[in-house]
């Protein structure tokens, strides 16, 4: 199994473009989060997908939207990149029941904003 | 979600144990104490995680209060390899979990 799996690694951008960053997981968990993680801070929720077909606001979505494709695959989208969102971007997921329950992390994508 | 309090730094022999503190003064009865690491850049990866009793698996033990206000997660042979940041995290345990990290311990192993 190859777990959480993120693309990409790494991504430049210019101030105003945007990019969809990819998330797909291979464990058949139910529910799949979005963190940000700046330097020297812990991680921060941005979205989260409790099911397939739903998703939710976490603490920071300003500036970001998400698509749950199906079971597999959570997509987070900038549209108008800003300097703000230069962060590590990483994924998870969780089998979403009671007693196993904990969240699988992906590699990160690291995204500086210019 | 309650609110976890951690030393922001610890240090500890190689081979040693490794006892990590952590404060969750306001946990209500159905939330479940977590520990997760975090090693250089990389993803935060689970350890563990108990409501009330004492849980040990491969990588550690989770040793709760009685009262559940605190706990400690211990390492019982720290290595190298432990050096990391570790958060403890108080969380529901069922459905989507909207885990708050704080800012952590920085834990070094020195050899």
């Amino acid at each position: 199994n190859a777990g959480v799996t993120q693309t990409p690694k790494f991504q430049v951008l210019k101030t105003g473009q945007s990019m969809t960053l990819q998330c797909a997981q291979d464990m058949n968990h139910n529910s799949m989060y979005w963190y940000r993680q700046d330097p020297g801070m812990g991680l921060r929720l941005i979205y989260y997908s409790a099911s397939e077909g739903t998703t939710d606001k976490g603490e920071v979505p300003n500036g970001y939207n998400v698509s749950r494709l199906n079971k597999r695959e959570f997509s987070l989208r900038l549209e108008s990149a800003a300097p703000s969102q230069t962060s590590v971007y990483f994924c998870a997921s969780s089998h979403g029941t009671s007693g196993y329950n904990e969240q699988f992390f992906g590699p990160g994508t690291r995204l500086t904003v210019l | 979600d309650a609110k976890t309090t951690q030393p922001p730094s610890m240090d500890c022999a190689e081979g040693r144990a490794a006892n990590l503190p952590c404060n969750h003064s306001t946990i209500s009865g159905n939330e479940y104490v977590y520990w997760y690491r975090q090693i250089h850049s990389q993803g935060p990866q689970y350890i563990i995680h108990g409501l009330k009793n004492n849980e040990t698996n491969e990588m550690a033990s989770l040793i709760i209060t009685e009262d559940r206000k605190s706990s400690t997660l211990i390492l019982p042979h720290a290595t190298l390899r432990d050096t990391a940041v570790y958060y403890c995290i108080v969380s529901h345990s069922q459905g989507a979990q909207k885990l708050v990290f704080g800012q952590g311990t920085r834990l070094t192993i020195n050899p």
